[in-house]
Parts: C-alpha cells; structure tokens; sequence
C-alpha cells in the first residue's frame, strides 16, 4: 500500500511571496503519477499540477512548479508570486500506474495555505 | 457539459437510517469514484468502477455498497447510518488512462445524529 505524508498542516505567507509544500511518499511501486491538488472554501477539488515518475523533469503550470525528487520520494509543491486566490488546502496525492489508474488516488492530510494581505 | 454532479449538497441522518447518495457525469467517463474527506484529513477511496456492471472496493468500504448500471450514473448507498459515516463525500470520474485528471463532484455533507 502506499502513503502520502505532508508534514506542513498550515503555512501563512505575504501576497507576492514565494511558498513551499512538502510532501514524502513511500512506495514499492516503480512507475506511478503524482498530483497536487487545490481545495479552496467552496469545497470543490481542483488538479493544480501532475508529475509521471519516469519523467525527470520537473513539470510547471504558470506560478506553480514542483520539484520531484524520485529516490527520496519527495514531491514539494513551489508557488510563486503568491495571490490571495491561492489561501486553500491542498493535497498532495498519488496514483500507482499498474492499476491503470482504476484504483483511485491516496491523499495525504493536506497543507492549509494561507496567503496574507 | 456539467461535468459531475452530486445530490444532495447536504443530509441529516438519524443512526440506522439508510439514503443513497447520487452521482452522475456527463463526460462519458469509464473511471468513476466515491471518497470521503473527514475533518483535517485527506481524501480516501471507498469504492471505485472501472465500467458499468464492475465495481471494486478501495481503502474503506465497511458500510457502503454501490452500484454502476449505467456509465453515467455511480450511486453510493448507506445502508445502517452511524455516526462514524459523518463525512463529506465525493464523486470522481477520469477517462481510462492512470495520468489523465480526475474529476470532482461538488460533494455532500452528511451528518449521522
């Protein structure tokens, strides 16, 4: 079984700034996906970034960058320039590919991000 | 396109009473799931189907059942409500491919008094 683990359970920062989210995850499994995921007060979930394992570089989505690190099974999520738009939780998730994405996604806790005026 | 959609938004239910919870998505999606998220926790699978007339159980099925007779439609049942079932509940589908998005329903909010 795997496990996503997010040490941060809340960040604040100043608008504008720069802000990272960790997340470890432990697995036996040699190819699988990796994802960020945003959930703002509307409770809705909303994919921020995704990462293939057998991909070495690092994926990007405007503000948000991740650095991937697959031998210490690290997925740290970098937001630039914060906004006032970025205060929610996210998550961080997994996804084996041996299952063909059938078998759903495992979360971690979750990182309560607040960005300050 | 609606994407997912989840009814209802919210539910009370007394302990020992049964509801289902109802799910569709217009996406003509064969991946579909059901998650609940507890308070300060992340999401975990409950059950998931990979096409209509197949279902398997994910992390914590105790409690649940479910049901796939159309690619649509995904509905979620309690049968005996406890109150350890108080939780918010989502629905998911993706297309078949594992890097594809997932994606969320607006979920319910369910309390077992």
């Amino acid at each position: 079984a795997q496990t996503v683990t997010q040490s941060q359970p809340e960040m604040s920062v100043q608008e504008a700034e720069t802000v990272t989210l960790s997340c470890t995850y432990d697995t036996s499994e040699s190819n699988y996906y990796l994802f960020w995921y945003k959930q703002p007060p509307s409770r809705q979930m909303i994919l921020v970034i995704r990462q293939e394992a057998y991909k070495q570089q690092n994926a990007t989505e405007n503000r948000f960058s991740v650095n991937f690190q697959k031998a210490a099974k690290s997925f740290s999520l970098k937001i630039s320039d914060s906004q006032l738009g970025d205060t929610a939780m996210y998550f961080c998730a997994f996804m084996k590919h041996s299952g063909g994405g059938a078998d759903g996604l495992t979360f971690g806790k979750g990182t309560h991000l607040i960005i300050q005026p | 396109n609606a994407g997912v959609t989840q009814t209802p938004k919210f539910r009370i239910l007394k302990i020992g009473q049964s509801m289902t919870l109802q799910c569709t998505q217009d996406m003509n999606h064969n991946y579909m799931y059901w998650y609940r998220q507890d308070p300060g926790m992340g999401l975990k699978l409950i059950y998931y189907s990979v096409g209509a007339g197949i279902t398997d159980k994910g992390e914590v099925p105790n409690g649940y059942n479910v049901s796939r007779s159309t690619t649509e439609d995904f509905p979620l049942r309690l049968e005996l409500a406890a109150p350890s079932q108080t939780s918010v509940y989502f629905c998911a589908s993706s297309s078949d491919n594992s890097y594809n998005e997932q994606f969320f329903g607006p979920g319910t909010r369910l309390t077992v008094l």
